[in-house]
């Protein structure tokens, strides 16, 4: 079974404040997603990376995948509450596979 | 409605009880999902559906049994659940089933067992 291992587990910062979370396996994934997930509400997708050392980015969020495919990390800079949210990584085993192994996530809160 | 709905919101329930959850796409895929997300534990895959045909099924007991009439509508039959099936139930959808599909997620049910 692969797992994921998300850290931290909680964050929380004050607005303005840079921050990383990270995404590890010992496993190779194909694929891995960042997911937000509001309170009350499913899961979003914010990004897909596929190709090992591919840096991605949205806006003030930077995604990087390791480029052995077994990690990827998460930048947020100059945070803002908006930013608040369960961030859940999701690896894809392989083409043809419906699973995504998803990670426990990490909950940030951003103080004003 | 645009997106992925689910009915009801929240649910609660007792051991003997017989309730189904709903989930229905406004998106024209072809393949809907349901998860599990318990406290402190990742989201787990229950069921996939690809065009109305039970593509994946993960070890899940048979007192959780879905139900997809046409590729809209996505059900959950619940009988006799035990408290540790207390969790928020969550339904996506995806153009295809398989890798490579973005997932669109509902707003989940949040179901306590008594």
């Amino acid at each position: 079974t692969q797992l994921l291992e998300q850290s931290p587990q909680f964050l929380s910062i004050q607005e303005g404040e840079n921050l990383t979370v990270y995404c590890n396996s010992s496993s190779v994934f194909s694929s891995l997603q960042w997911y937000r997930q509001e309170p009350g509400e499913g899961p979003v997708l914010l990004v897909t990376v596929v190709t090992g050392g591919e840096v991605k980015k949205l806006k003030r969020l930077t995604f990087q995948f390791g480029d052995a495919r077994k990690d990827s990390s998460l930048h947020i800079t100059a945070a803002q509450p908006g930013d608040t949210g369960l961030y859940l990584c999701a690896g894809a085993e392989g083409a043809g596979s419906y699973q995504l192994t998803f990670g426990k996530g990490t909950k940030l809160s951003v103080i004003p | 409605e645009t997106g992925v709905t689910q009915t009801p919101r929240h649910l609660v329930m007792g051991m003997t009880n017989k309730k189904s959850l709903k989930c229905e796409q406004h998106l024209g895929h072809n393949a809907m999902y349901w998860y599990k997300q318990s406290a402190k534990k990742p989201l787990e895959l229950m069921f996939v559906y690809s065009l109305e045909e039970r593509v994946e099924n993960n070890s899940v007991p048979s007192r959780f049994s879905p139900e997809c009439p046409n590729s809209s509508h996505l059900f959950l039959h619940l009988h006799t659940l035990q408290p540790e099936d207390s969790a928020l139930y969550l339904c996506a959808s995806s153009r295809e089933a398989g890798l490579g599909n973005e997932q669109f997620f509902g707003p989940g049910t949040r179901l306590t067992v008594l």
